[in-house]
């Protein structure tokens, strides 16, 4: 079972709201991911990491912020949530390991704004 | 252009059936690997292949990895409602994805008792 954690697992706000999506894992990985998914369809990477003090943007453009102080937490910050934001936010970590690299999941945060 | 096209992209089938959804791609690469989604979840690693032609078995799963390592299919036998979720291929690299994981759109199946 993986160790990556995500809260809040579900989320309701109303539009121009600050927040912060929390992502920690224990398994000491450098790499960590943002996804943004809507139900049933492909993962987006928005932001990634590859160590403390490494964020870069991902292939889909996305008005969040991330920040990497310590290795095991990869928060995900919107400054002013819009409806267009409502969507389903999976954090993941990987270990290059030596068959391919695994990427470990957590459970997603379900953000509806209204 | 996708990296990595699925298919179908959607799929509904009766509990007993057997089926089969694929990953192609125009890119030759040296691993590649299968994800499922259950709703409410993230995704979680069923097997990665890495060989030309290898067969991987898991239960009811079997995964191919094609000669040319650029493409690879699922076949589930006798499928139950526990397998309905969304399966997602994913390899390594890609002209802008350098060392990260670019994954395919995924094939939505759904396994009706």
């Amino acid at each position: 079972e993986a160790d990556i954690y995500q809260t809040p697992r579900y989320l309701v706000i109303g539009t121009g709201k600050k927040i912060t999506l929390e992502c920690s894992q224990t398994m000491g990985h450098d790499k960590m991911y943002w996804y943004q998914q809507d139900p049933g369809m492909e993962l987006h990477l928005i932001h990634y990491s590859y160590g403390v003090n490494s964020t870069e943007k991902g292939d889909l453009s996305s008005e969040s912020t991330v920040s990497r102080i310590r290795t095991e937490h990869f928060p995900l910050t919107l400054e002013s949530a819009r409806p267009s934001h409502t969507s389903q936010y999976l954090c993941a970590s990987s270990d290059p390991g030596t068959s391919g690299e695994e990427q470990f999941f957590g459970p997603g945060t379900r953000l509806t704004v209204l | 252009t996708q990296l990595l096209e699925q298919s179908p992209q959607f799929l509904s089938i009766q509990e007993g059936e057997n089926l089969t959804v694929y990953c192609n791609s125009s890119s030759v690469f040296s691993s590649l690997q299968w994800y499922r989604q259950e709703p409410g979840e993230g995704p979680v690693l069923l097997v990665t292949v890495v060989t030309g032609g290898e067969v991987k078995k898991l239960k009811r799963l079997t995964f191919q990895f094609g000669d040319a390592r650029k493409d690879s299919s699922l076949h589930i036998t006798a499928a139950q409602p526990g397998d309905t979720g969304l399966y997602l291929c994913a390899v390594l690299g890609g002209e802008t994805s350098g060392s990260r994981l670019t994954f395919g759109e995924g094939t939505q199946l759904t396994v009706n008792p």
